[in-house]
C-alpha cells in the first residue's frame, strides 16, 4: 500500500462548479501538507501549503487537513478552464532530514467551458 | 532569476546509449532532487543531494547515477539506457526550513528505443 493515495481521475466538471480533490495517507507522522498544480508539459508549482490540521484559504482555493482521518482536500470554487491541470498532493513529517516529500499520483482535472 | 533550468528538453536514445541530464538552480538551495514521472505513478524520487559533494539514493535509483560537484548543479546520468527509462525527468530544489517548497524545472522528455 502506498503511503499517499490519490485518485488519478480524470475529473471533468463544468465551468463554475466547486471542485473537491482529495488524498488519503497512512503515516500519522506527516505534519506538512502541500498541493502542487502541474500544467501539461510543465513542472509542478506549489499552490497551497498547510502545517498540521485545519483550513487555509487563498482566493478561490481552500486546503483542508483532517489528521484524525488522515485525509486532505483541496477545494476550488468558481472553477475556470484555466484551472485544468493535474493536482498533486505532497506531504512530509518532521523527521525527514533530507526534506523529502511523499507524493500522491496526481489527479487530472478538466474544467469544461 | 531563472529558477531551475534543465537541459536538454527532449532526447531520444537507443538502448545501451548513455547520456547526462543537467539541472542548474540559481537560488542557492542546498537540497536538490531528481524525479521521474510516469503516467498514473506520480513523481518518484531517483536520487537526491543535501549539499555540494553529497548524493543519496531515492526510491528508484537503479540504472542512474548522479553528481553534485557544484552547489548549483545536479547531474543525472544514464550509463546504459533501457526502454524502461522512457519517462519525463524533473529536477527540483529547496532551501529546506522554514518552507519546504520544492521548485521544479521544466522537465526533460526522454525516449529510449
Amino acid at each position: 500500500q502506498k503511503e499517499v493515495e490519490q485518485d488519478p481521475g480524470p475529473l471533468s466538471v463544468p465551468e463554475g462548479a466547486i471542485v473537491s480533490l482529495n488524498c488519503t495517507y497512512s503515516n500519522s507522522a506527516f505534519q506538512y501538507f502541500m498541493w502542487y498544480r502541474q500544467y501539461s508539459r510543465k513542472g509542478p508549482e506549489l499552490l497551497m501549503y498547510t502545517y498540521s490540521s485545519g483550513n487555509k484559504e487563498d482566493g478561490r482555493f481552500t486546503a483542508q487537513v483532517d489528521k484524525s482521518s488522515k485525509y486532505i482536500s483541496l477545494f476550488i470554487r468558481d472553477s475556470q478552464p484555466s484551472d485544468s491541470a493535474t493536482y498533486l498532493c505532497a506531504m512530509r513529517g518532521v523527521v525527514y532530514s533530507n526534506y523529502q516529500l511523499i507524493w500522491g499520483a496526481g489527479t487530472k482535472l478538466i474544467i469544461k467551458p | 532569476n531563472a529558477g531551475v533550468t534543465q537541459t536538454p528538453k527532449f532526447r531520444v536514445l537507443k538502448t545501451g546509449q548513455s547520456m547526462t541530464l543537467l539541472c542548474a538552480q540559481d537560488m542557492n538551495h542546498e537540497y536538490m532532487y531528481w524525479y521521474r514521472q510516469d503516467p498514473g505513478m506520480g513523481l518518484r524520487l531517483i536520487h537526491y543531494s543535501v549539499g555540494e559533494g553529497t548524493t543519496a539514493k531515492g526510491e528508484v535509483p537503479d540504472g542512474y547515477n548522479v553528481s553534485r560537484l557544484k552547489k548549483q548543479n545536479f547531474l543525472l546520468g544514464l550509463e546504459s539506457a533501457a526502454p524502461s527509462q522512457t519517462s519525463v525527468y524533473f529536477c527540483a530544489s529547496t532551501r529546506g526550513t522554514p518552507s519546504y517548497e520544492q521548485y521544479f524545472g521544466p522537465g526533460t522528455r526522454l525516449t529510449v528505443t
